[in-house]
């Protein structure tokens, strides 16, 4: 079956500090591939997707790039602000529409 | 549009009684699941429906039961509550397709005593 590989954190940063969480997955075929992010109290929100290889998604200054080679679709941010504190997702989706979560990485910034 | 539903927010349970937590959507998705959100251990899949009449086992399913009698409404038993299933339970819906988000309910948290 499919498979995530994320960093747990928590990940502690400065306001304005650059932000890069780690995803790797396992998964057959080619699978179209998430990032959620969950805030304190709140069900998961899509944050970005991409679906085929050296697809690059984008949403709130976030970006990740689907990279067939290395299995990976690292997230990263420029520069974050408070409001970004969450746990951030990784999701490869399968054919037959399951989503395999990652454990989380919960991201913290510090004003 | 209200989305994901999900009732009860909160819920405390004795071992042993049973409970279902309702989750109904609006948006006419004919994929619906249920997860679990334990620490550390991110989200599993414990039931899933393609479609109304059809259900199908997730990675976690033992002590759940599920049905899909309409498209909207796709309601969790358990028959019997036991401490390991404390846990924040979400439901998630998304249309058919590779390429589809799946959209969350804002979560149950369940404590079984």
């Amino acid at each position: 079956g499919n498979s995530v590989t994320q960093m747990e954190g928590p990940v502690t940063l400065s306001e304005e500090a650059f932000l890069t969480i780690n995803c790797t997955y396992t998964a057959t075929g080619y699978p179209s591939l998430f990032w959620y992010v969950q805030y304190p109290g709140e069900g998961l929100q899509l944050l970005l997707k991409a679906t085929k290889a050296d697809d690059k998604g984008s949403n709130k200054g976030f970006e990740a790039t689907y990279r067939k080679e290395t299995t990976s679709f690292h997230l990263e941010k420029g520069s974050v602000q408070v409001s970004d504190s969450a746990v951030y997702f990784c999701a490869p989706k399968a054919a037959g529409n399951k989503l395999t979560f990652g454990g989380g990485t919960r991201v913290l910034v510090k004003p | 549009n209200a989305g994901v539903t999900q009732t009860p927010k909160f819920q405390v349970l004795k071992t042993g009684q049973s409970m279902t937590l309702q989750c109904a959507q609006d948006m006419n998705h004919e994929y619906m699941s249920w997860y679990r959100q334990d620490p550390g251990m991110g989200l599993r899949l414990i039931h899933y429906s393609v479609g109304a009449g059809i259900t199908d086992q997730g990675e976690v399913p033992n002590g759940y039961n599920v049905s899909r009698s309409t498209t909207e409404d796709f309601p969790l038993r358990l028959l019997s509550a036991a401490p390991s299933q404390t846990s924040v339970y979400f439901c998630a819906s998304s249309k058919q397709g590779p390429e589809t988000p799946l959209h969350f309910g804002n979560g149950t948290r369940l404590t079984v005593t």
